[in-house]
């Protein structure tokens, strides 16, 4: 079974507005991490923001905020006042204790901002 | 700065060839990690090690093999490459118990021919 899920390949957001990107995961273990990387087009992987599952309050990080609903078990990505270099693949990753500490990864969304 | 530098950024190898990409990370981190990527499959683990000398096997191992004799640097091995691991492949490593982030290289964008 798939442990992250993002259900969006693509999404396209008008410059300067909002934009939300999905994940949800699966885990059975009560100690895990959350993280969302992006990865422009010349391929690094950028950290973006990390949620661990016991912290109480959703983390942000400048313009990103982390949307973390652990009875649904999603933590959806969203990234206010879109500018044109958000323009990227967004890739959400989870870390479980109990499993040595893999980052285990979701398929990622491209996310394109319009001008 | 962390730094993970992956030894080639491309390379192109020939089926049936002995493929060494190399890791090298300058943070004296535990963990390092090999993925690949491969478009709407996102980022899939194949080998991770925890120390010196120890591996575990990732979510696709086969066909790959790795090194760690030194804690800076991890080495994926393809010990006779072929056409399906034409791929991005990227490195990673991480502090062992302040599991924030991991670090990544650039990646190594390898076609096998």
């Amino acid at each position: 079974a798939q442990k992250i899920t993002q259900t969006q390949p693509g999404m396209f957001v008008q410059e300067k507005e909002a934009v939300t990107l999905d994940c949800t995961y699966d885990t059975s273990d009560p100690s895990y991490g959350l993280f969302w990387y992006k990865q422009p087009s010349s391929g690094e992987m950028i950290f973006l923001i990390y949620q661990g599952s016991y912290d109480q309050q959703n983390a942000t990080e400048g313009r990103y905020s982390l949307n973390f609903q652990k009875a649904r078990k999603s933590a959806n990505l969203v990234i206010s006042a879109s500018q044109l270099g958000d323009s990227a693949m967004y890739f959400c990753a989870m870390r479980e204790v109990m499993a040595g500490n893999m980052l285990t990864f979701g398929g990622g969304t491209r996310l394109m901002v319009k001008p | 700065d962390v730094k993970v530098t992956q030894s080639s950024r491309y390379l192109v190898k020939r089926t049936g060839e002995k493929v060494f990409l190399e890791c090298v990370q300058d943070m004296d981190h535990e963990n390092m990690f090999w993925y690949r990527q491969d478009p709407g499959l996102g980022l899939r683990l194949i080998y991770f090690s925890y120390d010196v000398k120890m591996k575990e096997k990732g979510d696709i191992p086969e066909g790959y093999s790795v090194s760690r004799e030194k804690k800076e640097r991890f080495s994926l091995i393809l010990e006779s490459a072929s056409t399906n691991q034409t791929s991005m492949y990227l490195c990673a490593s991480s502090i062992g118990t302040a599991i924030r982030s991991a670090f990544f290289g650039q990646g190594t964008r390898l076609t096998v021919v």
